[in-house]
């Protein structure tokens, strides 16, 4: 079945490394993946995406870049800052539903 | 303010003792959809709603009812809990489906069943 694999489970880096989560999808019929940023005590928030016509999208300190034959998309932070801290979700959904799958998460930590 | 409203926050209940939890949109989203989340398994689908009077499963339904009668509102009932339905559940909208952009999600319903 449909499925995405997301890895690290935690992630700790120093203040000013960067940080790499990688992902994984079943579906080749995926077309669009996007990136959530949850923090403490709030819903996920959306930070980027990539549609499945694009390998790679920047937004400042993050990018994300997508290999569709090997069906794998990661989420690459740069200059990493205290306010990164948070879980990360990884997701994939698909054109014929409305169905998104999202990964496990990574708790990914900013150590000063 | 643009935003998904949640209700309760948080709530312990007994086994068998029906709850509804309430979501709220006042984006004008066609889309809305749950979500649980529980440790080392993310984020699961629940229940989506393309438009009002149309829902169908996500991944994880069982268990679960819901209802779209109107645009705005999409409640998420648990007709007879069990303690495997013990976890933080998440409401989402967006203006279309999961294909054209960001899900806005809510706050977030602790929900603990004894």
């Amino acid at each position: 079945g449909e499925n995405v694999e997301q890895h690290p489970s935690t992630l700790s880096v120093q203040e000013g490394d960067s940080a790499v989560i990688k992902c994984t999808y079943s579906d080749s019929a995926s077309n669009y993946f996007p990136w959530y940023k949850q923090e403490l005590g709030k819903g996920p928030q959306l930070i980027i995406d990539i549609r499945s016509n694009v390998g790679e999208k920047k937004d400042q300190r993050i990018a994300v870049t997508l290999n569709k034959t090997a069906k794998h998309f990661s989420l690459h932070i740069t200059e990493t800052q205290p306010e990164d801290s948070a879980v990360y979700f990884c997701a994939a959904t698909y054109s014929s539903a409305s169905k998104i799958i999202f990964g496990s998460g990574t708790r990914l930590s900013i150590r000063p | 303010e643009a935003q998904v409203t949640q209700n309760p926050r948080y709530l312990i209940t007994v086994t068998g003792k029906k709850l509804t939890v309430t979501c709220s949109q006042n984006m004008n989203h066609e889309y809305m959809s749950w979500y649980r989340q529980d440790p080392g398994l993310g984020l699961r689908q629940i229940y989506y709603s393309m438009n009002v009077e149309a829902t169908d499963k996500g991944d994880v339904p069982e268990g679960y009812k819901v209802s779209r009668k109107e645009k705005r509102n999409f409640p998420l009932i648990l007709e007879s809990p069990s303690p495997n339905q013990t976890s933080l559940y998440f409401c989402a909208s967006s203006p279309a489906g999961t294909q054209n952009g960001e899900l806005f999600f809510g706050e977030g319903s602790r929900l603990t069943v004894l």
